[in-house]
């Protein structure tokens, strides 16, 4: 069984200023792992995923996330963010051979003018 | 190619009354899963469907809940006599086989409000 913790429920950043939102799993098998943003009274889309190779990913809207298996972490960072980042942001992972998403309970990236 | 698609997008319901919520999947994709997001928290898997099949539904409360996937139309997830407690997110993805790679492709969800 997986399980999957975002340490933070909130993030308040002020715009152009980086962000790093944490994530850490735990599993007894090999994961995939995912990050997800949810716009206000949207579904979900995905930022970036990994699934084998470099571990440094990088995704949409400027967002990189790197795997760190030895601390069983998957952060995501933003060198720069923008208002228009203002949304809720999941954490995810599938182990291997399995089917079940496991999300975190979620981090609100709020981003201040 | 259209994405995974939900309908209703919002669905009002007084307690005690049925719940339906349709999910088609990319063209393609014969699996399906669905996902709940209560208030404030993550989703949580509900149950995975193959056509005409139900391969998982662990995450299904054992009573009111059901789902089906059938050869013809959308996946249906089915509430009976809700209660205000049922009020969330509901959320379905579709992946052509049943690969682990499959998160990309969620639906936009119904939101279900019972009062």
């Amino acid at each position: 069984a997986q399980s999957v913790t975002q340490l933070d429920s909130q993030v308040p950043v002020f715009e152009e200023a980086p962000v790093e939102l944490r994530c850490n799993y735990s599993s007894s098998v090999s994961v995939y792992l995912f990050w997800y943003v949810q716009y206000p009274n949207q579904g979900l889309q995905l930022l970036l995923k990994y699934l084998s190779g470099s571990t440094l990913v990088k995704g949409i809207n400027g967002f990189e996330a790197e795997f760190n298996k030895s601390q069983t972490s998957f952060h995501l960072r933003k060198p720069s963010v923008h208002i228009s980042d203002t949304a809720e942001y999941f954490c995810a992972v599938i182990g291997t051979g399995g089917f079940k998403t496991i999300f975190g309970a979620g981090t609100r990236l709020f981003v201040k003018a | 190619n259209a994405g995974v698609m939900q309908n209703p997008r919002h669905l009002v319901r007084r307690r005690g009354q049925e719940a339906r919520l349709r999910c088609s999947p990319m063209k393609g994709h014969s699996h399906v899963y669905w996902y709940r997001q209560l208030p404030e928290e993550g989703l949580k898997f509900m149950v995975y469907l193959q056509k005409e099949n139900i391969i998982d539904e662990s995450g299904m409360p054992k009573e009111r809940f059901s789902a089906e996937f059938p050869k013809e139309g959308p996946s249906i997830l089915r509430i009976q006599q809700v209660v205000r407690g049922d009020s969330a997110a509901y959320f379905c993805a579709s992946s052509p086989t049943g690969t682990t790679v499959m998160s990309e492709y969620f639906g936009p969800g119904t939101r279900l409000t019972v009062t």
